[in-house]
């Protein structure tokens, strides 16, 4: 069965830590992994890995794809309160209409 | 533009009430989507449409019934519907096979 795991499913730390989430998969055809930050409506798009050991980074965000041990990490560095969000990671397999099978996502708490 | 709009932004409804959501984009996006997504959980998939033909049908109850009358519009009708039919419903587009999908705000629907 397809799947998406990511851990942890919560975590509270103060302005200015550095946080790592995590992404494991187990997907037939893998194509991408994908990942959003939801907060109260739409996920908004952040990153979209294909290929393993390449970082992408945007501002204090940056995440990785390891396509050997099927796993990404997100990490934020310098956290602020408006960092605090639902982390939704996602992986595209499958045929050719980008099907998504989304991870129960991580909800993070930045406390000034 | 590189928004995908969703109309309205809330609906409440009888259970034998016969109301629509709509989806808009002008990305040219051939790929559109809709996702239900209960509180505290990742967006669940529901239909997929590809090149305006509906491609995958995620076990759908027949009262939720999609339509994709052009390339840019897609609409979700919905008739006797049940409580537990309350969600957000999420709609995206992408380019076909490419897993990054843009998400509308979504639509707020409670069955009463």
């Amino acid at each position: 069965e397809d799947k998406v795991v990511q851990s942890p499913l919560s975590l509270v730390v103060h302005e200015g830590d550095t946080v790592t989430l995590n992404c494991s998969y187990e997907v037939t055809n893998f194509r991408s992994l994908l990942w959003y930050k939801q907060e109260k409506k739409a996920p908004t798009f952040l990153f979209m890995l294909t290929s393993s050991g390449i970082e992408k980074k945007s501002g204090r965000l940056s995440s990785i794809l390891d396509k050997k041990e099927l796993f990404s990490i997100l990490n934020i560095t310098a956290t602020q309160t408006g960092d605090s969000a639902i982390y939704l990671c996602a992986v595209n397999y499958g045929g050719s209409q980008g099907n998504l099978i989304f991870g129960k996502g991580t909800k993070l708490s930045v406390k000034p | 533009d590189t928004e995908v709009t969703q109309t309205p932004k809330h609906l409440v409804m009888g259970m034998t009430n016969k109301k629509s959501l709509k989806c808009e984009q002008h990305m040219g996006h051939r790929a559109m989507y809709w996702y239900k997504q209960k509180a505290k959980k990742p967006p669940e998939l529901m239909f997929v449409y590809s090149y305006e033909k509906l491609s995958i049908n995620e076990s759908v109850p027949s009262r939720f019934s999609p339509e994709c009358p052009n390339s840019s519009l897609l609409n979700l009708h919905l008739h006797a519907l049940q409580p537990e039919d309350s969600a957000l419903y999420l709609c995206a587009s992408s380019q076909v096979g490419v897993g990054e999908q843009f998400f509308g705000p979504g639509t707020r629907l409670t069955v009463l």
